[in-house]
């Protein structure tokens, strides 16, 4: 059981460049996230999918694109990198247990480390 | 305005003391949830400790314990008897229902509190 998973951990791109972040999930949880950590501030939620075949935006969506691909997976895509959107991305996913009355603990990734040259 | 606010960028410890990390939020859903993450310098996010809008008694968790004043609308991190390996990047988030009364487990994070533990 590997948890939340991403790939890469580390990422340096020029302006204008586009890439994907990926980001798996186990757990058979059905709502995934997209966050960013900018130095000195808290995570900032770019988009979410709240079950599989669908996504939202979040706080800060502009500049990004998602997928959820299946249950397990949703990438996060930047289609023409900006130096603003140097950052660390976490991906998280929610266990909602109902048990304990509506406590959704999200699991986060290890986080990848994007920097924008 | 700020959904959530830490106003301790730093706080300091000594070994073996207990130490309060303070959080108000702000909202009119009367129905949310409060979370305090730990991030220690690797980077990782990792849970400690929930507060339900509806709960009776303050969370605790080992040595963590939220010290919830829902009419003051604080959420304080209470850690006892601080040990070195609780430096690290605190942080207080809180999840509020969207309308159609669901909140599809999206948080709002605090600016955080870095802890130092002294020896």
């Amino acid at each position: 059981n590997a948890g939340v998973t991403q790939t890469p951990k580390f990422q340096v791109l020029k302006t204008g460049q586009s890439m994907t972040l990926q980001c798996a999930q186990d757990m058979n949880h059905n709502s995934m996230y997209w966050y960013r950590q900018d130095p000195g501030m808290g995570l900032r939620l770019i988009y979410y999918s709240a079950s599989e075949g669908t996504t939202d935006k979040g706080e800060v969506p502009n500049g990004y694109n998602v997928s959820r691909l299946n249950k397990r997976e949703f990438s996060l895509r930047l289609e023409s990198a900006a130096p603003s959107q140097t950052s660390v991305y976490f991906c998280a996913s929610v266990d909602r247990r109902p048990s304990s009355g509506g406590m959704d603990e999200q699991y986060f990734g290890p986080g990848t480390r994007l920097t924008v040259t | 305005a700020q959904k959530i606010t830490q106003t301790q960028p730093g706080m300091f410890v000594q070994e073996k003391e207990a130490v309060t990390l303070d959080c108000t939020y702000d909202t009119s859903d009367p129905s949310y949830g409060l979370f305090w993450y730990k991030q220690p310098s690797s980077g990782e996010m990792i849970f400690l400790i929930y507060q339900g809008s509806y709960d009776q008694q303050n969370a605790t968790e080992g040595r963590y314990s939220l010290n919830f004043q829902k009419a003051r609308k604080s959420a304080n991190l209470v850690i006892s008897a601080s040990q070195l390996g609780d430096s690290a990047m605190y942080f207080c988030a809180m999840r509020e229902r969207v309308a159609g009364g669901t909140s599809y487990g999206k948080l709002t994070f605090g600016q955080g509190t870095i802890l130092t533990v002294h020896p």
